[in-house]
């Protein structure tokens, strides 16, 4: 099936530096969402986009829908230990609205 | 506090031992759904379901068998599990309907030996 290209697969910064990530696909989305993956857990929302273009921030995390409706990045300012986790872009094809999708994760390591 | 709630956490069994993983959800909402998530891999969806007795296959529904009898719960089951089932499931339902932002649970890590 469908799946979102997510990059990079994994980072590795120093604290208080700034990450980009991004997913596209071949297909249009009618919505982009941000997910973050701690160990043993599962993935937990972190921001939800809904309109082509919007750019939304939550603290130091800034996500943007991008304008032809098939990517996404999302930017971390200012690094800190605890944004170590795996990242995940998904999103519902707008073909079909019961399938959602995800990428295959950006793996972040932060060294203090 | 919305919350979907999987059992167990952790599965150690052999190929060929049926086991079910169970799944539950107190947001009264219609749409579950299950994913299996491997390495390099993201989360790859099994099977949905959106609405009581009605269930479809996802991306990887092979070996795998769903049930929803009731609204609340949605148990994955392995009629006959095989080592390439060794990985991290996932049960999710999303708090705001079809398509919004899935809730997932703590996942279960089975592994078939």
């Amino acid at each position: 099936g469908q799946q979102l290209n997510q990059s990079p697969q994994s980072m590795f910064i120093q604290e208080g530096e700034d990450v980009s990530m991004n997913c596209t696909s071949s297909s249009i989305f009618n919505t982009w969402l941000w997910y973050k993956q701690e160990p043993g857990e599962g993935p937990v929302l972190l921001i939800a986009l809904y309109k082509a273009g919007e750019l939304t921030s939550n603290g130091r995390l800034t996500a943007q829908f991008g304008i032809t409706r098939k990517d996404s990045f999302l930017n971390i300012s200012a690094s800190i230990p605890s944004d170590v986790g795996i990242y995940f872009c998904a999103g519902p094809p707008i073909f079909n609205n019961n399938d959602m999708r995800f990428g295959a994760g950006t793996r972040l390591t932060v060294k203090p | 506090e919305a919350q979907v709630t999987q059992n167990p956490r952790y599965l150690i069994t052999v190929t060929g031992k049926k086991l079910t993983v169970t799944c539950s959800q107190n947001m009264n909402h219609e749409y579950m759904s299950w994913y299996r998530q491997d390495p390099g891999l993201g989360l790859r969806q099994i099977y949905y379901s959106m609405n009581v007795e009605v269930t479809d296959k996802g991306d990887v529904p092979e070996g795998y068998k769903v049930s929803r009898k009731e609204k609340r719960n949605f148990p994955l089951i392995l009629e006959s599990p095989s080592p390439n089932q060794t990985s991290l499931y996932f049960c999710a339902s999303p708090p705001r309907g079809v398509g919004s932002p899935l809730h997932f649970g703590n996942g279960t890590r089975l592994t078939v030996t």
